[in-house]
């Protein structure tokens, strides 16, 4: 089993619509979890953090905790087509005394007009 | 906040050659910082994990006498691709975190084709 797993994609959603990417986990000892995003041919740029249950609100993103069921998401509300990437949910995993950051392989978000 | 500058963007060279890629935090000192590769359509893979004034942690596979790294201070990390090969041309992307549960933030990344 990966420990951070996610559906591959393509997810195809039209503008304006909500987004919903999901993620989920395998080691309980993860504290802190991230979604990053990362257009083709550049770096992933972080878009949010979230380290305890429930939801946290940036703008258009909501993360979405639930360390009972091991499981992170993503909403995008009003999706535009600038939008559109591949999202990156990470969690930091206790590894040999430091923090190692683990990330999933990715969701490709496209929003079409 | 939270700005990390990757330098060169890009680096064409010849076989044989090494390359030096800095990564460096503008306006946060980081405890630890980390190099990726990454190839096309690939994920992040984590090369090694760099503390100031310690020696690197490389991952299982990675070669450390090939990827030289230097943690010399808070704000400035150095890979040095020796003697590089054509299989060694990809993405590499530095990144850096202030403290053990906060994110990390990546530079830009440096695109490398060896020839």
């Amino acid at each position: 089993q990966k420990e951070v797993e996610q559906n591959s994609g393509p997810l195809s959603v039209p503008e304006g619509a909500i987004a919903s990417l999901n993620c989920t986990y395998s080691d309980r000892g993860s504290q802190s979890f991230f979604w990053y995003r990362q257009y083709s041919g550049k770096s992933p740029e972080l878009i949010m953090s979230i380290y305890s249950n429930g939801d946290k609100e940036d703008g258009r993103f909501t993360a979405q905790l639930n360390k009972a069921s091991q499981y992170v998401s993503l909403l995008i509300r009003d999706s535009q087509p600038s939008d559109s990437a591949t999202y990156l949910c990470a969690v930091n995993l206790p590894v040999g005394g430091y923090n190692k950051l683990i990330f999933g392989a990715g969701t490709r978000l496209a929003v079409h007009p | 906040g939270a700005v990390v500058s990757q330098h060169p963007s890009w680096v064409i060279c010849k076989s044989g050659t090494s390359v030096k890629i800095e990564c460096r935090s503008l306006d946060f000192q980081a405890t630890t910082m980390f190099w990726y590769r990454q190839f096309p359509k690939q994920s992040l893979m984590l090369m090694a994990t760099s503390n100031e004034g310690s020696k690197a942690t490389y991952e299982q596979g990675v070669e450390k006498d090939k990827f030289l790294i230097n943690h010399a201070s808070l704000t400035l990390s150095t890979l040095t691709v020796t003697s590089a090969h054509p299989e060694d041309s990809s993405f590499y992307i530095c990144s850096a975190r202030k403290e053990a549960n906060q994110p990390q933030h990546f530079g830009d990344g440096t695109r490398l084709s060896i020839l």
